[in-house]
């Protein structure tokens, strides 16, 4: 099993950036990817993008490429979203996500078995 | 991208009956390389919590989900199916495609008592 503890709620004011964390714990396999997903008071689930904490290497949503970076802290296990130019657009709880690949679960790259909490990322002047 | 429309959009029932929830894919997300079935997900969510994985490949239940969840479907359309519902299986069902980037999600079934 896998573990997300997210970081907490932000309030942030327009033209402003945001920094989350996502703590993964259990059984990390050094080639998970993990992901970022968001979802907007009363609407349905956007991905934002994935990391490679091995390589490092970033995959991000064409509508985020610019303003998003996600990076890895290995040595802690953390994964960070970075959003910067931030407007009330980006109001919403912000998941981290990642598949299992222990075997008890689905082993598929983009399919998210384990997610965190969320975390609420408001943006208001 | 693909566009996944789920269907219908709220879907009122009670415990014991039965469930059918759809996803269309605006292409086909089969593909030459679809081992272990279409890249086709499944979550519930319920009020306040994150999504729980319930189906992926179109077809095979994620760890811990009861055998009365179902998946089917191929190309471009999909289905999940609840045999017989109990009452914690009311929440929101979306739909994820993971063949073709950018991974996207349908717009969600709700589904009430």
């Amino acid at each position: 099993q896998v573990q997300l503890l997210q970081s907490g709620a932000e309030v942030k004011k327009p033209g402003a950036s945001v920094k989350l964390s996502c703590k993964a714990s259990g059984n990390i396999f050094s080639n998970y990817y993990f992901y970022w997903v968001r979802q907007a008071p009363g609407q349905g689930l956007e991905w934002v993008g994935l990391i490679n904490p091995s390589s490092g290497s970033t995959v991000y949503a064409q509508r985020f490429q610019g303003r998003v970076t996600m990076t890895t802290d290995t040595s802690t296990t953390t994964v960070y979203m970075e959003l910067a130019t931030l407007t009330s657009e980006d109001t919403a709880v912000y998941y981290c996500a990642s598949p299992d690949y222990s075997g008890s679960g689905s082993s598929s790259d983009d399919v998210f078995d384990f997610w965190g909490q969320g975390t609420m990322v408001t943006v208001s002047s | 991208e693909v566009v996944l429309t789920q269907s219908p959009g709220t879907l009122s029932l009670s415990p014991g009956e039965r469930a059918t929830l759809y996803c269309r894919a605006s292409q086909s997300i089969s593909g030459f390389y679809s081992v272990g079935g279409d890249n086709l997900a499944w979550y519930q969510q319920k009020s306040g919590q994150a999504p729980r994985l319930v189906m992926f490949g179109a077809s095979s239940r994620a760890a811990g989900i009861p055998a009365r969840f179902s998946g089917s479907g191929s190309g471009t359309d999909f289905t999940l199916t609840i045999s017989s519902l109990e009452p914690e299986d009311f929440a929101v069902y979306y739909c994820q495609q993971y063949g073709i980037s950018p991974i996207t999600f349908g717009q969600g079934t709700r589904l009430d008592i």
